[in-house]
């Protein structure tokens, strides 16, 4: 069965900062694909980022990019130049490319200070 | 406006109640789909539907009854809940029960469900 871990259920970054978030995952199968979704206090999920388990290059939207590393399983984000409105929880999220069932982490707190 | 809409957005129920969660999409989508969201959890795949055929259910209590009488509508009927069903109750769609990542999944803000 595919698992997917977030180790740090809390993490804290200072406004225009930089903070990375940590993602793993489980899986024997070749062809899925990964997601960061943020969840703000307003409680909808909200797609942040996407990542092809095909495509070796980075995905990247404007201050949010991924690091993928498919050897490693693992998928890491990170947030550059942090504003405030980017306070939330946040889970990395995996698909079998042939499935519809979305396999979520725990999630990760992210908490910005001014 | 999220695409997709739940009520009532919180929802205390008694454990001998009878109540009924919406979710609500006019987006076109053909698949649906419940989420279960718990403190300190992973989100849990309850449900999932697709042309308003049932074509998941992942060992869901009995107490738990879904409907879905058109494709823009889906229904969580609960009745004899535990405390311990307390939870957020997410809903979403996608345009496809497969979906590529081009579509994705749209969710509603859930209803808030607390069983006293």
């Amino acid at each position: 069965a595919q698992t997917v871990t977030q180790s740090q259920p809390e993490m804290s970054v200072q406004e225009a900062e930089t903070v990375t978030l940590s993602c793993t995952y489980d899986t024997s199968e070749s062809d899925y694909y990964l997601f960061w979704y943020k969840q703000p206090p307003s409680r909808q999920m909200i797609l942040v980022i996407r990542q092809e388990a095909y495509k070796q290059q980075n995905a990247t939207e404007n201050r949010f990019s991924v690091n993928f590393q498919k050897a490693a399983k693992s998928f890491s984000l990170k947030i550059s130049d942090s504003q405030l409105g980017d306070a939330a929880m946040y889970f990395c999220a995996y698909k079998v490319v042939s499935g519809s069932r979305l396999t979520f982490g725990e999630g990760t707190q992210l908490t910005v200070n001014p | 406006e999220t695409g997709v809409t739940q009520t009532p957005r919180h929802l205390v129920m008694g454990m001998t109640n009878k109540k009924s969660l919406k979710c609500e999409q006019h987006l076109g989508h053909n698949a649906m789909y419940w989420y279960k969201q718990s403190a300190k959890k992973p989100l849990e795949l309850m449900f999932v539907y697709s042309l308003e055929e049932r074509v998941e259910n992942n060992s869901v209590p009995s107490r738990f009854s879904p409907e879905c009488p058109n494709s823009s509508h889906l229904f969580l009927h609960l009745h004899t809940l535990q405390p311990e069903d307390s939870a957020l109750y997410l809903c979403a769609s996608s345009q496809f029960l497969t979906p590529a990542t081009n579509y994705g999944y749209t969710f509603g803000s859930g209803t808030r469900l607390t069983v006293v």
